[in-house]
């Protein structure tokens, strides 16, 4: 069955770009929308955006200025990339997916694994 | 933002007991609210979607109700793979938010 799976630095410096990338197996990435979601060591859980495999994106506004998404369809994968991080960003981030994106029609039926990424020096 | 707002935001139950968690959005978003139930080190798996609809492979002890601003999940006979912690969603508008979460604990 289809499977994500996230991967990335696990510890990235204040300042720096914590950059993800998520790869779809067993399965197509086309003509579905993929999140990434964060979950803080206190459990509370933030979508951060989505891009839909024509390139789309929708952002969170509180993150949309440091924030990009990128697809690559031949790869079957997805990529975050959050620059200027702080400590604030440390967290298990998952990538997700969603058949929709219209009101009401959001839930994230298949998930990755979770990958932490720790900012510190 | 709409916020999300869970209650309890943990809970003491036993095998058998039937058991429900409510959630309150800051706004009306229609019937748009999802559910979810994470375990210890897994990603969270998608339970209920717009409410009340079961995901496929979720047993049917588990239930949702509401509309507009309140909502509820209830499971009808707790099972041990039943503990675990539930958010509530909503997807009625971006940025999608939410709740903080109800962690079911063995009494």
């Amino acid at each position: 069955q289809v499977q994500l799976q996230e991967s990335g630095p696990g510890l990235v410096k204040p300042s720096e770009t914590l950059s993800l990338t998520c790869t779809v197996s067993s399965g197509s990435i086309g003509n579905y929308y993929w999140s990434w979601i964060r979950q803080f060591a206190g459990k509370g859980l933030e979508w951060i955006g989505r891009i839909h495999t024509s390139g789309s994106t929708n952002f969170n506004p509180s993150l949309k200025s440091r924030l990009t998404m990128s697809v690559d369809t031949s790869k079957n994968q997805f990529s975050l990339k959050l620059n200027s991080v702080t400590a604030a960003d440390t967290a298990v981030y998952f990538c997700a997916r969603s058949l929709s994106s219209a009101a009401g029609e959001v839930q994230w039926d298949l998930w990755g694994q979770g990958a932490l990424v720790t900012v510190s020096s | 933002d709409i916020q999300m707002t869970q209650s309890p935001s943990s809970l003491s139950a036993s095998v058998g007991d039937g058991v429900t968690i409510t959630c309150r959005a800051s706004q009306s978003i229609r019937n748009y609210l999802n559910w979810y139930q994470q375990k210890p080190g897994k990603a969270p798996k998608l339970l209920i979607y717009a409410t009340s609809n079961l995901q496929s492979g979720v047993p049917s002890r588990f239930s949702g109700g509401g509309f507009g601003t309140d909502f509820t999940l209830s499971i009808s006979s707790l099972q041990p793979d039943d503990f675990a912690t539930y958010f509530c969603q909503q997807s009625y508008s971006s940025p999608l938010t939410f709740g903080g979460g109800t962690k079911m604990e063995i009494k």
